[in-house]
C-alpha cells in the first residue's frame, strides 16, 4: 500500500522568511496530492492540493510542486506571518478512486514562525 | 460551509470501559473517516464507511467498531478500552465519488480520549 514520508518533523522561521515541507510517496498510482493545516484545537483543513497532471501550482504565499520521476512533493510557503504557525500534513492518494478509497497522511510537520 | 460536530472535546476514561465517539455531518456526504492523530505518526485511518449501514476497515481497526445507521451519523466504538487507545481521534466526511469538490475531507475538531 501507499506509505507517505513528511520532513522535517518541526520547523521554526524567521517572520518574512520562508517554509518548505517535504513529502515522499511510495505508490506510483497516486495522483492527487492534498496539504491540510491544523491550527491548535482544530481539525485539519485542507490548503491546497495538486494532481499528478500539473507540476506545480500557487494559491497566493502558498505553492506545491510535485515530481512525479522522483514520487515526491513539496509546501512551500513565502514571506510567512504568525498565522502560518500550525501543524501541515501532505497526503497521497488515487483521484477518480472508489468511495472505498483512501487518503494516506504523512506524520505531519510542526511550524512556528517566530516574530 | 460544512459542519463535521464531534460529541466530546475531552473524555476521561477507564480501563475496559466501552466507549463510544460520535460525529454528526450536516451536509449530506456519503462518505465518512474516523482516524486516529498521534505525535510523530499522523493520522491513520481506523475505519469509513460509503454508505449507511457500511463500512471498512482502515489501517488500524483492531480494538475498534464503527456504526453508521444514518447517513449523518458515523459512530466509532471502544469495545474494551485500554491505555494504548489515549489519542486524539478525528472525525472526517467527504462527498460522493467523481469532480473536483468529491476528494476534501473535512475534519471534525477532533476528541482528546485519555484512558486511564
Amino acid at each position: 500500500g501507499e506509505n507517505v514520508e513528511q520532513h522535517p518533523s518541526t520547523l521554526s522561521v524567521q517572520e518574512g522568511d520562508s517554509a518548505v515541507i517535504k513529502c515522499t510517496y511510495s505508490d506510483s498510482a497516486s495522483n492527487y496530492f492534498p496539504w491540510y493545516k491544523q491550527e491548535l484545537g482544530k481539525g485539519p483543513q485542507l490548503i491546497i492540493d495538486i494532481r499528478s497532471n500539473v507540476g506545480e501550482k500557487k494559491d497566493q504565499r502558498i505553492a506545491v510542486t510535485l515530481n512525479k520521476t522522483a514520487k515526491h512533493f513539496s509546501l512551500h510557503i513565502t514571506e510567512t506571518q504568525p498565522e502560518d504557525s500550525a501543524v501541515y500534513f501532505c497526503a497521497a492518494a488515487r483521484r477518480g478512486y472508489s468511495s472505498a478509497s483512501k487518503i494516506i497522511f504523512g506524520s505531519g510537520t510542526r511550524l512556528s514562525i517566530r516574530p | 460551509d460544512v459542519k463535521v460536530t464531534q460529541s466530546s472535546r475531552y473524555l476521561v476514561k477507564r480501563t475496559g470501559e466501552k466507549v463510544f465517539l460520535e460525529c454528526v455531518q450536516d451536509m449530506d456526504h456519503e462518505n465518512m473517516f474516523w482516524y486516529r492523530q498521534d505525535p510523530g505518526l499522523g493520522l491513520r485511518l481506523i475505519y469509513f464507511s460509503y454508505d449507511v449501514k457500511m463500512k471498512e476497515k482502515g489501517d488500524i481497526p483492531e480494538g475498534y467498531s464503527v456504526s453508521r445507521e444514518k447517513k449523518e451519523r458515523f459512530s466509532l466504538i471502544l469495545e474494551s478500552a485500554s491505555t494504548n487507545q489515549t489519542s486524539m481521534y478525528l472525525c472526517a466526511s467527504r462527498p460522493g465519488t467523481g469532480g473536483n469538490s468529491g476528494e476534501k475531507l473535512f475534519f471534525g475538531s477532533g476528541t482528546q480520549l485519555s484512558v486511564l
